[in-house]
Parts: structure tokens; C-alpha cells; sequence
């Protein structure tokens, strides 16, 4: 299996700009959570899908911010307009459902610099 | 909410030598899961290590074990003949099991470096 993708790896843009991170979770996981890292609050959850449904979007800082999951094999998470302070690392993990373990995969990451 | 609490920024250790990561969470749940992450400068999140809260026995991964007191909310990281390799930030997480697979709620980290 490849694990979790995300693209790009880096992303570097102008404050205004529209910015779309991209998402691929293992084959048959039934969880998506897409998390953020910044120096100041650490790691923390952006939302997460249960087959496809947002179940919880609590951590999503504003408006600006929205994410879809539009099949089992995609989701993107889309900031617009983009702030300097979204500045940060993007994750994204999966996991199967919790009877067969529920430990999460993480993704590479999405550096993101807004200018 | 629950909490995870690192309590250590930075630890050092020589290579070949045993060193002990902290952390501490608080819930008033009784079952639950606790990781110990790896994120090596590549930014990767790499599972190193789980616990199930129901489990007594401690778990272990080759050079890597847990400490984990329940009554005390504590779980601790044992790295043996630690390697260059292991050089790299630490994130403690918990994991509510009450209602299904629930997000991950991560400590601040301990940044380890090891000395040749």
C-alpha cells in the first residue's frame, strides 16, 4: 500500500489566494482526519469524515476554511481567502474502524507558506 | 477535554544509552488508547508505539516500551541503545474509545537528540 498521499508537498502563496490541499487515504479506511501543525498550538484537529461525513468540524478556525469528502479516496481541505497566519504544516491521517485497531496513518504533509 | 501534558521540551541522550520520555494526560475516561509518534525532520508522523487503557501489560516494540500507570494518568517512553536514528520529536497522544474512532489529542512534544 502507498499510505495516506497528499499534494502538494509544498505550497507557497500570496495572502488573498485561494489554496486547495489534496488528500488520499489508504484503500478501506473508514476515517479522514485532516490536522494542522503550527509552533504555537502544536498539533491540532481540523475536522475529521466517517465514511464520507463530516463528524466533527470544531477545529475549523473560520469561514476561510472548508473541506469535502467526496468519495471513500478523496478529500481536500480549501482555505479562501488565505492569511499569513494559516501558515503551517497540513496533515492528513486515516484509519480503519476501531474493531480492527483504529490507529491512524499519517500523510507526508502539506507545507503551506502564505505571503 | 481531555489533555496530554509533555512536560520535557527537549531531552538528550548518548548513543548506545537508555533515555525516558514523560507524559502525563488527564480524562475521566476509563477506556481509551494512548501513541507515542515519531516526527523526524522530514515531518513525517510515524507511529512508534500503542497502548490499549485496558490492557496491563505494557506494550513493546523492539528497543521501545512504555511505562504506563493508569491510576496516575502517566506514559512514559523507554527508548534502549538509543541510535542516531531515534533523533527526532516525540508526540504523546491519546485517543478516546468510548465513541468509535475518535480525532487524536496530542502533547507539545519532547525533541530528542542523540549524541554520538
Amino acid at each position: 500500500d502507498a499510505g495516506v498521499i497528499q499534494s502538494p508537498r509544498h505550497e507557497v502563496t500570496e495572502m488573498g489566494q485561494e489554496v486547495t490541499l489534496r488528500c488520499k487515504p489508504i484503500s478501506g479506511h473508514d476515517y479522514l482526519f485532516w490536522y494542522r501543525q503550527t509552533m504555537m498550538r502544536g498539533l491540532e484537529l481540523l475536522i475529521y469524515f466517517n465514511n464520507n461525513v463530516p463528524i466533527d468540524d470544531s477545529g475549523m478556525p473560520e469561514d476561510r476554511f472548508s473541506a469535502k469528502m467526496p468519495n471513500a479516496s478523496f478529500s481536500t481541505l480549501k482555505i479562501q481567502p488565505s492569511e499569513p497566519r494559516d501558515s503551517a504544516v497540513y496533515f492528513c491521517a486515516s484509519s480503519p474502524r476501531l474493531v480492527a485497531g483504529g490507529t491512524q496513518y499519517f500523510g507526508p504533509g502539506t507545507r503551506l507558506l502564505v505571503l | 477535554a481531555q489533555t496530554v501534558t509533555q512536560s520535557q521540551p527537549e531531552m538528550s541522550v548518548q548513543e548506545a544509552e537508555t533515555v525516558t520520555l514523560s507524559c502525563t494526560y488527564d480524562t475521566s475516561e476509563s477506556d481509551y488508547y494512548l501513541f507515542w509518534y515519531k516526527q523526524p525532520p522530514s515531518r513525517q508522523m510515524i507511529l512508534v508505539i500503542r497502548q490499549e487503557a485496558y490492557k496491563q501489560q505494557n506494550a513493546t516494540e523492539n528497543r521501545f516500551s512504555v511505562n504506563f500507570q493508569k491510576a496516575a494518568k502517566s506514559f512514559s517512553l523507554k527508548i534502549s541503545d538509543s541510535q542516531l536514528g531515534d533523533a527526532a520529536m516525540y508526540f504523546c497522544a491519546y485517543r478516546s474509545a468510548s465513541s468509535g474512532n475518535t480525532p487524536l489529542v496530542f502533547g507539545k512534544g519532547t525533541r530528542l537528540s542523540v549524541i554520538a
